[in-house]
């Protein structure tokens, strides 16, 4: 089985500070994704990457950076929190070419104050 | 907007009936992918159904497209308990980006 790990499920933290999200897939996948999901709008696509140290912007950049340094592991970085980034993140890493299936990390439950 | 429109919003049958939400988008697809999502198990894929598929069984679920009406559905048969989730549609679209819809909650009575 497939396993998407990711470092915390449960984070507070304030207003201004870096926040730090990782994840990390021991299925030797190519793609990694970073989404965020708020009531209502289904996932929304922050970030990913096909290979190694190579990055995409999604649909919602701001405000967010990424890091690949080694294939297995992919990290979100909130530079300044702000309470609108209040939210569940997940990760997720997929085969191959782009268009086959995801596979999720339990997900971050992100509260910024 | 390209996201998928799940409907109905929510669900709730009684255990052993059968269960159906639909799948609505705008966009060409590449593929229609269905996702579950429950407390206990995190998001997780249940089939991916190509643009060039009509219909495609897994156990107890059931999915359909129709292209030409832009439309999906699921269908879980018998349903159980366990089954009671959230339900996402996920658009492969022809940049190789999903686009997800804002999902279906369903409830099992027992």
């Amino acid at each position: 089985d497939v396993k998407v790990t990711q470092s915390s499920r449960y984070l507070v933290k304030r207003t201004g500070e870096k926040v730090f999200l990782e994840c990390v897939q021991d299925m030797d996948h190519e793609n990694m994704f970073w989404y965020r999901q708020d009531p209502g709008l289904g996932l929304r696509l922050i970030y990913f990457s096909y290979d190694v140290k190579m990055k995409e912007k999604g649909d919602i950049p701001e405000g967010y950076s990424v890091s690949r340094e080694k294939k297995e592991r992919f990290s979100l970085i909130l530079e300044s929190a702000s309470t609108n980034q209040t939210s569940m993140y997940l990760c997720a890493s997929s085969f191959g070419a782009l268009y086959y299936e995801q596979y999720f990390g339990p997900g971050t439950r992100l509260t910024v104050t | 907007s390209q996201q998928g429109e799940e409907d109905p919003q929510a669900l709730s049958i009684q255990e052993g009936e059968n269960a159906t939400m639909n799948c609505s988008y705008k966009t060409s697809i590449n593929n229609l992918q269905w996702y579950r999502q429950n407390s206990g198990r995190g998001l997780v894929h249940l089939i991916l159904i190509r643009s060039n598929e009509r219909e495609k069984h897994s156990g107890r679920l059931r999915v359909t497209l129709d292209t030409s009406k832009k439309s999906s559905s699921l269908l879980i048969t018998a349903s159980r308990a366990a089954d009671t989730a959230s339900y996402f549609c996920a658009l492969m679209d022809s940049n190789y980006q999903l686009i997800w819809g804002a999902g279906t909650k369903l409830i099992i009575k027992p």
